[in-house]
C-alpha cells in the first residue's frame, strides 16, 4: 500500500523568506502526486499536481514542486512567502486505479510571521 | 458557481445514536468521494461514487458505515451506533469525472463529535 510522509508537522518562517515543505511517498509503481492547501476555516484546495512530463510543476499562488523519482519525493517550494500563505498543506498520492484514490500525508502547518 | 456543500457543519451526538451526513456536489460532477480526518491525522479515503454506484467502498471502517448517492447528485454518509472513535471531520469531494487529471473539489466538512 502507498503511504505519504510529511515529516514536518509545523514550519515557522518569516515573511518574504523562502520555504520548502517536504513530502516523501512509498510506492514501487508509478504514482500521481498532489499538493492541497487548507486555509483557516476553508475547505481543501488543489495547489498543483504531477501526472507526467516535466518534473517541475508550477501551481497557484507562486508555489512549485519537483518530482524526484529516485528519492520518491515531491517537495513544495515558494521563493518568498506572504502572511496569507499561512495554512495547512497536504501532500497526496494516488495510483492509476481507475480513479483518484488519494492517500494523504498528515499535513504541514506553515506559519508565516512578519 | 456553487461549490461542494455539506450539512450539518457540526454535529454532536451521543454514543450509540445514528447520524446522517449530507454532501451536495458541484452540479455535473459524476465522481464523488468521502474522506475522514481525525485529529492530527491525514485524510483517510472512505468511499468513491461514480454516478450512483460505488465501485470502491474499501475505506469504510466497519459495517456501521454506509453511504448512498442519488443519481449524480446528493450523497449521504450514515454512521449507525456511533462510537467515540468516529469523532472526526468528514469531508466530501467531487470531480467532473474519475480521471487522474480532474481536480477534486472539497466541501467544508462536517465536524462530528460523539460523546
Amino acid at each position: 500500500a502507498q503511504s505519504v510522509t510529511q515529516l514536518d508537522s509545523q514550519v515557522p518562517v518569516f515573511e518574504e523568506a523562502p520555504v520548502e515543505l517536504r513530502c516523501n511517498y512509498s510506492s514501487s509503481v508509478s504514482v500521481y502526486l498532489f499538493w492541497y492547501v487548507q486555509y483557516p476555516n476553508q475547505g481543501l484546495q488543489l495547489l498543483l499536481k504531477y501526472l507526467s512530463g516535466s518534473t517541475l510543476v508550477k501551481g497557484i499562488n507562486g508555489f512549485e514542486a519537483e518530482f524526484n523519482k529516485s528519492q520518491t519525493s515531491f517537495h513544495l517550494r515558494k521563493p518568498s512567502v506572504h502572511i496569507s500563505d499561512t495554512a495547512e498543506y497536504f501532500c497526496a498520492v494516488t495510483l492509476n486505479t481507475g480513479f483518484q484514490k488519494l492517500v494523504f500525508g498528515t499535513g504541514t502547518r506553515l506559519l508565516v510571521s512578519p | 458557481g456553487a461549490g461542494v456543500s455539506q450539512s450539518p457543519s457540526n454535529k454532536v451526538t451521543e454514543k450509540g445514536k445514528d447520524v446522517e451526513l449530507r454532501c451536495d456536489p458541484i452540479s455535473g460532477h459524476t465522481a464523488l468521494y468521502w474522506y475522514r480526518q481525525r485529529l492530527g491525522q491525514g485524510l483517510e479515503f472512505l468511499i468513491y461514487f461514480q454516478g450512483n454506484s460505488a465501485p470502491d467502498k474499501s475505506g469504510l471502517p466497519s459495517d456501521r458505515f454506509s453511504a448512498e448517492r442519488t443519481g449524480e447528485s446528493v450523497s449521504t454518509l450514515t454512521i449507525q451506533r456511533t462510537q467515540q472513535e468516529d469523532s472526526a471531520v468528514y469531508l466530501c469531494a467531487s470531480s467532473l469525472d474519475r480521471t487522474m487529471w480532474e481536480t477534486q473539489y472539497f466541501g467544508p466538512g462536517t465536524r462530528l463529535l460523539v460523546l
